[in-house]
């Protein structure tokens, strides 16, 4: 199954500041995920990433806050905008496994705390 | 998007015995996949069953799918201490890939 690093796993960032979270897939992907894991809670996902074309975002996740990139087939990033300490969470990516029944795999998650 | 929803209950259990956690969702699934994350980090896909299986086994798990009920059980047996995680079960609808995690069991196996 596809390895996905993922990158930084942690930091602590000041209010008002951006941090941009990467993900690079050692094999190419079509679809991509992110999700956030607030503290003690289950994964929230944010916006489905397609090489090509925007990202398309759930209920409660805006572009503006949360701009996602993907420009080929192995790599996304995810930028968590203009901080709150309401975006300490964790931040993981994930991948549609290639073959069928493989499940997904996820990144090693981003660890947030924002200050 | 919340689709699977475990028993919120903490497990803890001695080594060596079984433990059994359980997960509902609500709406038609494609499939339905059960995940472990350690302490905070990324998740590891466990097993998953499609929506036209009953039972699947792999190793010391064992799933069951009961779609009339709309439920999920995930039996991990003979227990170890390297099995405390967080479990997560995941749904999968038709006509999308995006997974939908329920709340997360946590399990504890004491040595």
């Amino acid at each position: 199954s596809a390895v996905i690093s993922q990158k930084p796993s942690r930091d602590i960032c000041q209010r008002g500041t951006s941090l941009t979270i990467q993900c690079q897939v050692d094999s190419q992907v079509t679809m991509m995920f992110w999700y956030r894991q607030q503290p003690g809670q289950s994964l929230t996902l944010i916006a489905t990433a397609n090489q090509g074309s925007e990202a398309t975002y759930e209920s409660g996740f805006v572009i503006d806050k949360f701009p996602i990139s993907r420009p080929n087939l192995t790599f996304s990033t995810l930028t968590v905008s203009n901080m709150s300490p309401e975006d300490s969470s964790i931040y993981l990516c994930s991948a549609v496994g290639a073959r069928e029944g493989e499940g997904y795999t996820f990144g090693s998650g981003t660890r947030l705390t924002v200050v | 998007s919340q689709q699977g929803e475990e028993d919120p209950q903490a497990l803890s259990i001695q080594e060596g015995e079984n433990a059994t956690m359980n997960c509902s969702y609500k709406t038609s699934i494609n499939n339905l996949q059960w995940y472990r994350q350690n302490s905070g980090r990324g998740l590891v896909h466990l097993i998953l069953i499609r929506s036209n299986e009953r039972e699947k086994h792999s190793g010391r798990l064992r799933v069951t799918l009961d779609t009339s009920k709309k439920s999920s059980s995930l039996l991990i047996t003979a227990s170890r201490a390297a099995d405390t995680a967080s479990y997560f079960c995941a749904t999968v609808s038709y006509g999308n890939n995006r997974l939908a995690f329920g709340k997360g069991n946590q399990v504890v196996v004491i040595p």
